[in-house]
C-alpha cells in the first residue's frame, strides 16, 4: 500500500533560525496537504498543493510539490515561539484508487528554543 | 458556519466497556471520515461513511468496531470491549460530496484512554 515517510522526526532550532521538514511518497499523489497539530490539539489544515512542481508560501512558510508529485517540503523562515508544533504531510493517492483516503506521514514535532 | 464537532473530547473507560464517539459533520456535508492518531504517529484512515451506508471501512480492525451515519443525527464509532491498546485519538473529518472540497477540516477529535 502506499506509504509516506517524513523526515526528520524531531527539530530542535533557536528562535529565529530557519526550519525545513520533508516529505516522500512511495506512490505518486494526486495531491498533498500540510497539517500542523499542537500538543493535545487536532491537525489544523495548513495546505494543499495540486500541481507538479507547485510552490505556494503563506508569510514566512513556503510549500513545496516535487516535479514528479512524490515529494513535498515545508520551510519555514525565522521559526517563532508560535511555531511550535508537529508538522504532518497527507498524501492522495493519484493512482485512480481510494482517493478519498489520506496517508498521513508520522511528522515532524518542531521545538524552538526562545 | 459551525466546523466539525465531536464529543466527548474525552472518554475514559476500562477495559471490556464500550466507547461511543460521535461526530457531526459540517452543515451540508453527507461524507465523513473516521481517523485514528496513536500516540507519536500520523493519523490513520480508518472508515469512510455516507449517509447510511459505509463506504470503505478497510482501516477499521475486523472485530469489535463498527461506524453508522444515520439519516438523521452524528456518526458513530463505537468499539465494543476496549483493550488497552485502543487508547488513542479519533478524529473525524466531512466533505459534502466526492469533489473533497472542504476536506481537511478536522474535529477537534476524541481522546480515548482505556484503563
Amino acid at each position: 500500500g502506499q506509504q509516506v515517510m517524513q523526515i526528520p522526526q524531531y527539530q530542535h532550532v533557536q528562535e529565529g533560525e530557519d526550519f525545513t521538514t520533508y516529505c516522500n511518497s512511495s506512490t505518486t499523489l494526486s495531491n498533498i496537504q500540510w497539517y500542523k497539530q499542537r500538543p493535545g490539539g487536532h491537525p489544523v489544515f495548513l495546505i494543499q498543493l495540486v500541481k507538479s512542481g507547485e510552490v505556494k508560501k503563506q508569510k514566512r512558510l513556503t510549500f513545496q510539490f516535487g516535479e514528479a508529485k512524490k515529494n513535498s517540503s515545508l520551510h519555514i523562515t525565522a521559526t517563532q515561539t508560535t511555531d511550535v508544533g508537529t508538522y504532518f504531510c497527507a498524501g492522495r493517492d493519484g493512482s485512480g484508487g481510494s482517493n478519498y483516503k489520506l496517508t498521513f506521514g508520522k511528522g515532524t514535532l518542531l521545538t524552538v528554543n526562545p | 458556519n459551525a466546523g466539525v464537532m465531536q464529543n466527548p473530547r474525552h472518554l475514559v473507560r476500562r477495559r471490556g466497556q464500550e466507547a461511543r464517539l460521535r461526530c457531526s459533520p459540517m452543515k451540508g456535508h453527507s461524507h465523513v471520515y473516521w481517523y485514528r492518531q496513536l500516540p507519536e504517529e500520523g493519523l490513520k484512515f480508518m472508515v469512510y461513511l455516507q449517509k447510511e451506508n459505509i463506504i470503505d471501512e478497510s482501516g477499521m480492525p475486523k472485530e469489535r468496531f463498527s461506524a453508522e451515519f444515520p439519516k438523521e443525527g452524528p456518526s458513530i464509532l463505537r468499539i465494543q470491549q476496549v483493550v488497552r491498546g485502543d487508547s488513542a485519538a479519533y478524529f473525524c473529518a466531512s466533505s459534502p460530496g466526492l469533489a473533497l472540497e472542504n476536506y481537511g477540516f478536522f474535529g477537534p477529535g476524541t481522546r480515548l484512554t482505556v484503563l
